[in-house]
């Protein structure tokens, strides 16, 4: 399958500081997303990148993906306490194995007030 | 509203007990998903269905039969639990487009002793 690694596994910043986290797979993608999940509740899509876009703007969310390096990075600006959450990449879906996806490990984010 | 809806959130049982994880979704999607977190090792896939009638094992289908007798329900069975299957388990639908966002059920956290 195509697996997905993400790092830092956990993230610890002030509010006002900047977030990144990345996402390493390794097979050919269609598109790769990024979720968040509130501590122990159902994921809430955040954004999607296209294999043909190299960044994407979402609010206080940009995404890059490197389909050279396979990798992708999830920074979230000016973070919010509000933003302590799981941040999850996926990929797969739709992609050449129809309906199997992968996520990766996650990220738990911790932003301090 | 749109939505997924998990049934039951909670529940323990015994080793051996039939049971049955209902999920539905009003949206109308034509793809449907069911996936185990565990802590350390993320979300993985355990069945999905591309649509009515249509269904295909994900990464960890062991111990799990699932069935889609109609478009909205996609209820996922553990015939003989055992405690390896405590889990919290999430079931998410999509349209099968481009895209391939996920929406998330709740979840549901089941304890087998």
């Amino acid at each position: 399958s195509q697996q997905g690694e993400e790092d830092p596994q956990a993230l610890s910043i002030q509010e006002g500081e900047n977030a990144t986290m990345n996402c390493s797979y390794k097979t050919s993608i269609n598109n790769l997303q990024w979720y968040r999940q509130n501590s122990g509740r159902g994921l809430v899509h955040l954004i999607l990148i296209r294999s043909n876009e190299r960044e994407k703007h979402s609010g206080r969310l940009r995404v890059t993906l490197d389909t050279s390096k396979k990798s992708s990075s999830l920074l979230i600006t000016a973070s919010r306490a509000a933003d302590t959450a799981s941040y999850f990449c996926a990929m797969g879906l739709f992609n050449t194995n129809a309906g199997k996806s992968t996520f990766g490990d996650g990220t738990t984010l911790t932003v301090k007030p | 509203e749109a939505q997924v809806t998990q049934n039951p959130r909670y529940l323990i049982t015994v080793t051996g007990k039939k049971l049955t994880v209902t999920c539905s979704q009003n949206m109308n999607h034509e793809y449907m998903s069911w996936y185990r977190q565990d802590p350390g090792l993320g979300l993985r896939q355990i069945y999905y269905s591309m649509n009515v009638e249509v269904t295909d094992k994900g990464d960890v289908p062991e111990g799990y039969k699932v069935s889609r007798k109609e478009k909205r329900n996609f209820p996922l069975i553990l015939e003989s639990p055992s405690p390896n299957q405590t889990s919290l388990y999430f079931c998410a639908s999509s349209l099968p487009d481009r895209t391939g966002e996920l929406f998330f059920g709740e979840g549901s956290r089941l304890t087998v002793l």
